[in-house]
């Protein structure tokens, strides 16, 4: 069974840039959450989708966007790139339905803004 | 308020117990997770406890859980340089909708 992908892995854009990262969840995996690594503010939740409606939103300003397909892959946008936005961007699926609620993690995107 | 916190840095000797600890603030949270990161890489689940337990055991892991004390801790028994890596605790928020939140994470370094 394939893990969570994310792509690309690595990225460099310049300020005031926008970018696009993409996931695919395990299959059958309905719920997609990303997160936003950094060294200052460890990890923080951005939102979470759940059959294409978004659930839960962090504390993150609205250049920070995602939206789900209807086969449960995510993207998350980012526009007006600022400095501060070099981070590791995670995502997780999980079935979260029940008691399945664990969240697997893909490898990441790795962003860095000039 | 959603906070957890870890200590930031542990050392064991290989072959040693490695105790990590957590404090959490939400009592409502179904789950409790830990994860490992590796440099360079994503999450790795490694195990977690449903809020009802005081302990689970999964081979050279074991997560006890004090509810009274909001209090979590993981013990890697027999440490490995392998082991070595960022352990992070996480509290599930939100009911059904997956909001984790992270502790700072504790580095793990492994003393030959």
């Amino acid at each position: 069974k394939a893990g969570v992908t994310q792509t690309p892995r690595y990225l460099i854009k310049t300020r005031g840039q926008q970018v696009t990262l993409s996931c695919s969840p395990i299959s059958g995996h309905r719920s997609v959450s990303w997160y936003q690594q950094t060294p200052g503010q460890g990890l923080q939740f951005l939102f979470e989708y759940f059959s294409e409606t978004q659930r839960n939103k962090g504390n993150f300003p609205g250049r920070f966007s995602g939206r789900q397909f209807s086969n449960s892959r995510s993207e998350m946008n980012v526009s007006t790139l600022e400095l501060g936005d070099s981070a590791l961007y995670l995502c997780a699926s999980s079935q979260a339905v029940g008691m399945n609620t664990e969240a697997f993690f893909g490898q990441g995107t790795r962003l860095t803004v000039v | 308020g959603e906070d957890v916190e870890q200590s930031l840095f542990l050392s064991v000797r290989e072959g040693d117990s490695s105790v990590i600890n957590c404090t959490y603030t939400d009592s409502s949270s179904t789950y409790l997770y830990w994860y490992k990161q590796e440099p360079g890489a994503g999450l790795q689940l490694l195990t977690y406890i449903f809020s009802n337990m005081d302990m689970k055991q999964d081979q050279r892991l074991t997560v006890l859980l004090n509810k009274k004390d909001k209090h979590l801790s993981l013990r890697i028994a027999d440490t490995q340089t392998g082991d070595s890596a960022i352990y992070f605790c996480a509290e599930e928020f939100g009911g059904g909708a997956q909001k984790l939140v992270f502790g700072q994470g504790t580095r793990l370094t492994i003393n030959p």
